[in-house]
């Protein structure tokens, strides 16, 4: 199985900040590479696929980097909506794996 | 309105089975391959199982092959997880999700349901 490591855990940001959050495979997987977000006790929310491409409606303060098997979630000038938990996923190959979360909270 | 609605989720003892629902509305649901993703409490997310729009590709995670099973009825827009042999670790959120295929080939999780609480305690 492809395993996916996310970092950091967690981090404190103030509003207006930009953060990245950083996705690594086990082994390549071809910017088959998706973030999503989640609020508390809500379904998570696609922003990003293929590694870099916006999802529809999401605002282009979110952008996605990396190729191979590192990869960067990045948000530009923080908005206080912007403090949830981000997820990666690979979707290269089954089992569909997720990183463990990265925490965004406000300093 | 493109949506995805769960059911079925409950306290069961260990040992025990549940099926799970997930009712789609708004968009071809014989169209997409379709997904189901838990989280525990306090936990991240993990993918569970996955459907083909035909039936005809399954794929299931590790931790339930042998005692959980993914099903559809097209005809009735609707998905189905039947858990069997459920231990503690399986409570968790489980979410219903739509996978879109992009033109470019890539594929994610586009539209989720709400989730469904499923505990299992003696």
């Amino acid at each position: 199985d492809i395993q996916m490591t996310q970092s950091p855990s967690s981090l404190s940001a103030s509003v207006g900040d930009s953060v990245t959050i950083t996705c690594r495979a086990s082994q390549s997987i071809n910017n088959y590479l998706n973030w999503f977000q989640q609020k508390p006790g809500k379904a998570p929310k696609l922003l990003i696929y293929g590694a870099s491409i916006l999802q529809r409606g999401v605002p282009s303060r979110f952008s996605g980097g990396g190729s191979g098997a590192d990869f960067t979630l990045t948000i530009n000038s923080l908005q206080p909506e912007d403090f949830a938990t981000y997820f990666c996923q690979q979707t290269y190959t089954p089992p569909w794996t997720f990183g463990q979360g990265t925490r965004v909270e406000i300093k | 309105e493109v949506q995805l609605v769960e059911s079925g989720g409950g306290l069961v003892k260990p040992g025990g089975s549940l099926r799970l629902s997930c009712a789609a509305s708004g968009f071809t649901f014989s169209s997409y391959t379709m997904n189901w993703v838990r989280q525990a409490p306090g936990k991240g997310l993990e993918w569970v199982t996955s459907i083909s729009t035909g039936s005809s590709y399954i794929y299931y995670a590790d931790s339930v092959k042998g005692r959980f099973a993914i099903s559809r009825d097209n005809a009735k827009n609707s998905l189905f997880l039947q858990m069997n042999s459920l231990r503690a670790e399986d409570t968790a959120v489980y979410y219903c999700a739509r996978v879109h295929i992009y033109s470019s080939g890539w594929s994610a999780s586009d539209i989720w349901g709400q989730g469904t609480m499923v505990t299992v305690s003696s």
